[in-house]
């Protein structure tokens, strides 16, 4: 699985779009892009994923540079909810293993 | 909707103990999955099943087992614990996709395994 790469760690305010980058140069053609989140010790919730063209759900929206090199994970409107450990990771989607980095520690504030 | 299922959910025990830990797949769901997380890390893969057969494996030790069952669900079996075997423990299901879809893993709440 291609590695990514994203900052470690992101303030935003409450009410305020959330922007997290990833990059994910090494990524293959059959690699989706997926995000995941952690809230402290929680299981890892799934958010969203694509392959090359930008999605949306009702959580939020990926969006996937035309060269699928790096990603950006939109949370709209931010809410102390939305305070954990983000992880974007490239997984193949083939009963395969998720491969976890350090992720991007989200802090949503006041 | 119906989520996976892992019990139990606190779990502690002596060194030198056995541990087994269950995992009910949200219904339908054929893959199977294990991950460690231990304290102030991220999670790491331990090994999948599919179908009931393993279908990968990553940095499981020796001591620990699983299986998948007929119903689908899967045990983690832990002999000789060690303390540093103390650690969340995540299970994770998900179904075959389509031709032009992705498998998406939904993970379970956790066991937390103390290891005194």
């Amino acid at each position: 699985d291609a590695k990514t790469t994203q900052p470690t760690s992101m303030d935003c305010a409450e009410g305020r779009a959330a922007n997290l980058p990833c990059n994910h140069s090494t990524i293959s053609g059959n690699e989706y892009v997926y995000w995941y989140r952690q809230i402290h010790s929680q299981g890892p919730q799934y958010i969203i994923h694509g392959l090359k063209n930008n999605e949306t759900n009702e959580m939020a929206s990926l969006i996937i540079t035309e060269d699928r090199k790096s990603s950006t994970l939109i949370l709209p409107h931010a809410t102390l909810r939305d305070t954990a450990v983000y992880y974007c990771i490239a997984y193949t989607g083939t009963a395969s293993k998720l491969t976890f980095g350090t992720g991007t520690r989200l802090q949503v504030t006041l | 909707a119906a989520g996976v299922i892992q019990s139990p959910r606190h779990l502690i025990k002596e060194k030198r103990e056995t541990a087994t830990l269950k995992c009910y797949p949200i219904p339908r769901h054929d893959t199977v999955y294990w991950y460690q997380q231990g304290p102030g890390q991220d999670p790491q893969f331990l090994i999948s099943f599919y179908e009931k057969m393993q279908s990968d494996k990553g940095s499981i030790p020796d001591r620990f087992s699983a299986q998948q069952f007929s119903d689908y669900h899967s045990e983690l079996n832990m002999s000789s614990l060690e303390l540093g075997d103390s650690a969340l423990y995540f299970c994770a299901s998900s179904t075959t996709p389509g031709r032009s879809s992705t498998d998406t893993q939904y993970f379970g709440p956790g066991t937390r395994l103390t290891v005194l």
